[in-house]
């Protein structure tokens, strides 16, 4: 059982077009990360909220946390290619260390 | 900073064969996990240690596997017989106060 569910698995899109992916959990947690994982290489993290309701901005990235703290979605606006990856989120709890990813997007943007 | 390291970078082993990879923290983190990653599973938590102390084991997926922390600044994982279902790549990473995982390139592995 996938504690973290992302969607889609999979999006391929034109450059300069917009999109949104997501990540939900029946769990609440304490703080939701996201990274970008380019291939050959590890995750690296990109934001982390931890308030329900929270929006964070990174250039053209928007990051949300749903209001009970069980969601989130990343929205990129004008992809371009730079932004092809693997997208994941990670939930993460007060109680310990540990913290669970999801299973990805993996972002394909065409030039 | 060096960031985390691992080694070796591709493993080709065949099946029964020992097998031990190995990870370098980011000096000055507390906490060091390995993961699992592969395209049908996404990437698993295996275990992780906090100030050298094994804390949560149950990822692992069965006895053939097993991971030490020495010393704050070295991690292994071993996997003895290795298995053609073990081909995957193995992440290490660590964190400090911040709760920020920081990762490692990854070991390939792949067992014949």
């Amino acid at each position: 059982t996938q504690l973290l569910e992302q969607s889609p698995q999979f999006l391929s899109i034109q450059e300069g077009e917009n999109l949104t992916v997501y990540c939900n959990s029946s769990s609440v947690f304490s703080s939701l990360q996201w990274y970008r994982q380019e291939p050959g290489e590890g995750p690296v993290l990109l934001v982390t909220v931890v308030t329900g309701g929270e929006v964070k901005k990174l250039k053209r990235l928007t990051f949300q946390f749903g209001d009970a703290r069980k969601d989130s979605s990343l929205h990129i606006t004008a992809a371009q290619t730079g932004d092809t990856g693997l997208y994941l989120c990670a939930g993460a709890w007060d109680r310990d260390d540990k913290i669970i990813f999801g299973k990805g997007t993996r972002l394909h943007i065409l030039p | 900073d060096a960031g985390v390291i691992q080694s070796p970078r591709h493993e080709v082993t065949e099946m029964g064969q020992e097998v031990t990879l190995r990870c370098k923290p980011i000096s000055g983190h507390n906490s060091l996990f390995w993961y699992r990653q592969t395209m049908m599973r996404g990437l698993e938590l295996l275990i992780y240690f906090n100030n050298n102390v094994p804390i949560d084991d149950s990822g692992m997926p069965e006895d053939r596997f097993s991971a030490k922390m020495p010393n704050a600044s070295f991690s292994t994982l071993k996997i003895q017989p290795s298995e053609p279902r073990d081909s995957a790549v193995y992440f290490c990473a660590s964190t400090g106060l911040l709760r920020v995982e920081f990762f490692g390139p990854g070991t390939r592995l792949t067992v014949l």
